[in-house]
């Protein structure tokens, strides 16, 4: 059974790059059949698809996100990243990583999720 | 793009109720459809994926249908653990989510 776990800064500046890791257990990064995926969810709303990243390595970004998002994954440490630049106020959520299964493009496991507010 | 409009925004039911909760794309998607429960500071579970399986470990009581446009997950026997939001998710060119629907206790 995978388990995620998300870390990072939990405060960022504004203008400034948020940086998020997800630490994965329990399976391999590498093995095929899951695309390594980050969600968020602002303060009382609802939830924001924000990219993933293929063991291959390709990635898709939600197209109103893409310009700012950067998700990387790194084999070694099994675990993957996000980066997303030029934050403001409305980039506070808590973000979460999940996996989706590729078969039926559902997210079956998540990590606790961790709260990043934007803020100077 | 695809837009997923759930419905109701909001309910109010009592424990033993049947609750229907309904989910409606703006065109035609895959049965590519999944329905997640969240709780208060907690991060969403998986009940049901492609539109009508339930996954592993998900009590009976919840279930899913619909093709097409139109997709509802079902309770049918309402729970105490069960008061929580539920959201709707499709995979067309790239993830969406519904806006979701709080369930709350009558």
């Amino acid at each position: 059974q995978l388990q995620l776990q998300e870390s990072g800064s939990g405060l960022v500046k504004p203008s400034q790059t948020l940086s998020l890791t997800c630490a994965v257990s329990g399976g391999s990064i590498s093995s095929g059949g899951y695309s390594w995926s980050w969600i968020r969810q602002p303060p009382g709303k609802g939830l924001e698809w924000i990219g993933y990243i293929y063991h291959s390595g390709s990635t898709y970004y939600n197209p109103s996100l893409k310009s700012r998002v950067t998700i990387s994954v790194d084999r070694s440490k099994n675990q993957f990243s996000l980066k997303l630049s030029s934050v403001t106020a409305a980039d506070t959520a808590v973000y979460y990583c999940a996996s989706l299964q590729q078969l039926v493009h559902s997210f079956d496991y998540w990590g606790q999720g961790t709260l990043v507010t934007v803020s100077s | 793009a695809i837009q997923l409009t759930q419905s109701p925004s909001s309910l109010s039911a009592s424990v033993g109720d049947r609750v229907t909760i309904t989910c409606r794309a703006s065109q035609g998607i895959s049965s590519a459809l999944a329905w997640y429960q969240q709780k208060p500071g907690k991060a969403p579970k998986l009940l049901i994926y492609d539109a009508s399986s339930l996954e592993s470990g998900v009590p009976s009581r919840f279930s899913g249908s619909g093709s097409g446009t139109d997709f509802t997950l079902t309770i049918s026997s309402l729970q105490p653990e069960d008061f929580a939001t539920y959201y709707c998710q499709q995979f067309n060119s790239y993830p969406l989510f519904g806006q979701g629907t709080r369930l709350e206790i009558k």
